[in-house]
């Protein structure tokens, strides 16, 4: 079985400056995909970012950025020019590309990240 | 915005009643999770479904039964609620691509006293 992660349960960064949350993962399949999601005190769920196994290249969605460390099996999540609206919890998750995925995301307990103004 | 809609929002009920959750979706997907959210525990997947009648258990399915009888509707149902069962439940869709991302409702809060 998969499993994901997040080692630091809560981060703290000053607005406008850069931040990283850590995401480990184990699994033994070579073909998979990841995901950052964020989850604003409304509750939603927002996919901020994935990343595809077999890509080299690093996923970027604007001041969004992923540092993927296949062999290390790390997957850190960098916020750069944080903003308030960024306050969220943020979850990492896991699929395997193999049998089509029924079975969903795995996911980590998440980081609270909080902006200081 | 993927079109999923869950329902209630919230609800409160007693020990021992039945309970269910309905999750509704207009993007015709195949694919169909639900997921519960308790702090410190991050998401784990309760029930999941493939197809019309098809269904499969997740991690923490102990205690919950699903239905889906439509491709638009996937029913969680606690059949005699218990505490540790109060949490928030969301409901998810995906596309059938390999590797599509999880588009969730906007999740229930279940509070059993």
């Amino acid at each position: 079985a998969q499993t994901v992660t997040q080692s630091q349960p809560e981060m703290s960064v000053q607005e406008a400056e850069t931040v990283t949350l850590s995401c480990t993962y184990d699994t033994s399949e070579s073909d998979y995909y990841l995901f950052w999601y964020k989850q604003p005190p409304s509750r939603q769920m927002i996919l901020v970012i994935r990343q595809e196994a077999y890509k080299q290249q690093n996923a970027t969605e604007n001041r969004f950025s992923v540092n993927f460390q296949k062999a290390a099996k790390s997957f850190s999540l960098k916020i750069s020019d944080s903003q308030l609206g960024d306050a969220a919890m943020y979850f990492c998750a896991f699929t395997q590309r193999g049998g089509g995925g029924a079975d969903g995301l795995t996911f980590g307990k998440g980081t609270h990240l909080i902006i200081q103004p | 915005d993927a079109g999923i809609t869950q329902s209630p929002r919230h609800k409160v009920t007693e020990t021992g009643t039945p309970v269910t959750l309905r999750c509704h979706q207009t993007e015709n997907h195949r694919y169909m999770y639900w997921y519960r959210q308790d702090p410190g525990h991050g998401l784990r997947l309760i029930h999941y479904s493939y197809g019309v009648k098809d269904t499969d258990k997740g991690e923490v399915s102990d205690g919950y039964s699903v239905s889906r009888s439509k491709t638009e509707d996937f029913l969680l149902t606690l059949e005699s609620a218990t505490s540790s069962q109060t949490s928030v439940y969301f409901c998810a869709i995906r596309g059938d691509r390999a590797g599509s991302p999880l588009h969730f409702g906007n999740g229930t809060r279940l509070t059993v006293t």
